[in-house]
């Protein structure tokens, strides 16, 4: 138990579909991730939020849609995906962007499938 | 993007043996973070170094920040079957080096997968 959780843990959508994967962090972290892991690729980091203010999105398609309503909680919304963004989605927090600590702990993960 | 050279890429050794990976980078870091991902979960931290030469144990686990602070090693000591995984190395640039958009971001190796037979 790393005191980020992550649900959805596995999930199947059509490319037409929309929801919603969510993320929630029982650390008192201020800084929250959402990274995508395929296979043979590094992680490669989606948006970055610290103290509910999105401070990074790394050039990701407008099919994913993040909302940090509190430091706590953390959304990616989907709508119309690709057979392509089927994979292994993480959520991770961190004390804050302006801390020396800079460990991530990082939730179980969504398995996401689009069919 | 940047990306760490992890190796080797996969091991697979008998239980009881000592494992060794690594991770270098063509750029200075000021943490290195090594990760262990059982399948179908998210990565754990095993251990976090800060300094320059640090040596750290987790166990039967060491860890050490190069003197040249642009590599890392993880040692596993006496191998036994639950280590198998996937071990990953991150490093996070000085601040310096962080531009607007990269600040605090972690900078992550392929990963090394370790299989051990009992």
């Amino acid at each position: 138990e790393t005191g980020v959780t992550q649900t959805p843990r596995h999930l199947v959508m059509g490319m037409t579909n929309k929801k919603s994967l969510k993320c929630e962090q029982h650390l008192g972290h201020n800084a929250m991730y959402w990274y995508k892991q395929s296979a043979k690729k590094p992680l490669e980091l989606m948006f970055v939020y610290n103290f509910k203010e999105q401070t990074e999105n790394n050039s990701v398609p407008s099919r994913f849609s993040p909302e940090c309503p509190n430091s706590s909680h953390l959304f990616l919304h989907l709508h119309t995906l690709q057979p392509e963004d089927s994979a292994l989605y993480l959520c991770a927090s961190s004390q804050g962007l302006g801390t020396v600590n800079t460990e991530a702990f990082f939730g179980q993960g969504t398995r996401l499938t689009v069919v | 993007g940047q990306q760490l050279n992890q190796s080797p890429q996969s091991m697979f050794i008998q239980e009881g043996e000592d494992v060794s990976m690594n991770c270098t980078s063509s750029s200075i870091f000021n943490t290195w973070l090594w990760y262990k991902q059982d399948p179908g979960e998210g990565p754990v931290l095993l251990i976090a170094l800060y300094k320059a030469g640090e040596l750290t144990s987790n166990g039967r686990l060491t860890a050490q920040f190069g003197i040249t602070r642009k590599d890392s090693f993880l040692n596993i000591s006496a191998s036994i079957p639950s280590d198998v995984g996937i071990y990953f190395c991150a490093g996070q640039l000085p601040h310096h080096q962080n531009n607007a958009g990269n600040n605090r971001k972690l900078i992550w190796g392929l990963g090394t997968s370790l299989a051990v037979n009992p």
